[in-house]
């Protein structure tokens, strides 16, 4: 079966510094691996995937997600966090089946000034 | 949110009570999805629907129904079978339903409270 861990429950980043959001998945063929983020009692918001290509991967708001074959992890990245970052942020992976998303538990990123 | 809209954003119901949850999409997308929310569980799948009059179960669809009358709506309604209804109910949507690549578009979402 086809699932992602996010082994991070919370983050935490001084405004200004860099950031690193943990994803690890399991799949038995090609992954295809997403990010979303979600602000207080909103609807997620797409950031960014990777299908096939370049490991790096560029998304929305300056994120961008490092896609690691051999350590079967897809990390979620920016050089400069902001504190309007803070937000809760879920990876997911397609299952093949019925185009199903499998999420993972979520990371809360907290960015203190 | 754009796309998707989700009514009401707020709901409250009695126990025993069904509630119907709308979600309407104008992206003319093919596949639509119906998730549950809880804190620290992620997102779990209720039901989807890939095409018209047709839908599969979720993971969690006990307690749930739903129907798939027009491309654009997929109502969902929390029956009084469902033990535990209160949640975060979010609609999604994806342009091709067997095609992986595609992304899913979620609504606002609608917050269920049952007392």
């Amino acid at each position: 079966a086809q699932s992602v861990a996010q082994p991070e429950d919370q983050v935490n980043v001084a405004e200004g510094n860099p950031l690193t959001v943990k994803c690890t998945y399991s799949v038995s063929g090609n992954p295809y691996l997403f990010w979303y983020v979600q602000y207080p009692n909103r609807g997620l918001q797409f950031l960014l995937k990777y299908i096939t290509g370049d490991n790096l991967v560029k998304g929305s708001y300056g994120f961008e997600a490092e896609f690691n074959k051999s350590q079967t992890s897809f990390h979620l990245k920016k050089p400069s966090a902001l504190v309007s970052d803070s937000a809760l942020y879920f990876c997911a992976v397609r299952d093949y089946e019925g185009g199903k998303l499998i999420f993972g538990q979520g990371t809360e990123l907290s960015v203190k000034p | 949110d754009g796309g998707i809209t989700q009514s009401p954003k707020y709901l409250f119901r009695k126990e025993g009570q069904n509630v119907t949850l709308s979600c309407e999409q104008n992206l003319n997308h093919d596949a639509m999805y119906w998730y549950r929310q809880d804190p620290g569980q992620g997102l779990r799948l209720i039901y989807y629907s890939q095409i018209v009059n047709d839908f599969q179960k979720g993971d969690i669809a006990e307690g749930y129904s739903v129907s798939r009358e027009k491309k654009e709506s997929f109502p969902l309604t929390v029956t009084s079978a469902q033990k535990n209804p209160t949640a975060f109910y979010l609609c999604a949507s994806s342009l091709e339903s067997g095609g992986p690549s595609y992304e899913q578009y979620f609504g606002p979402g609608t917050r269920l409270t049952v007392t």
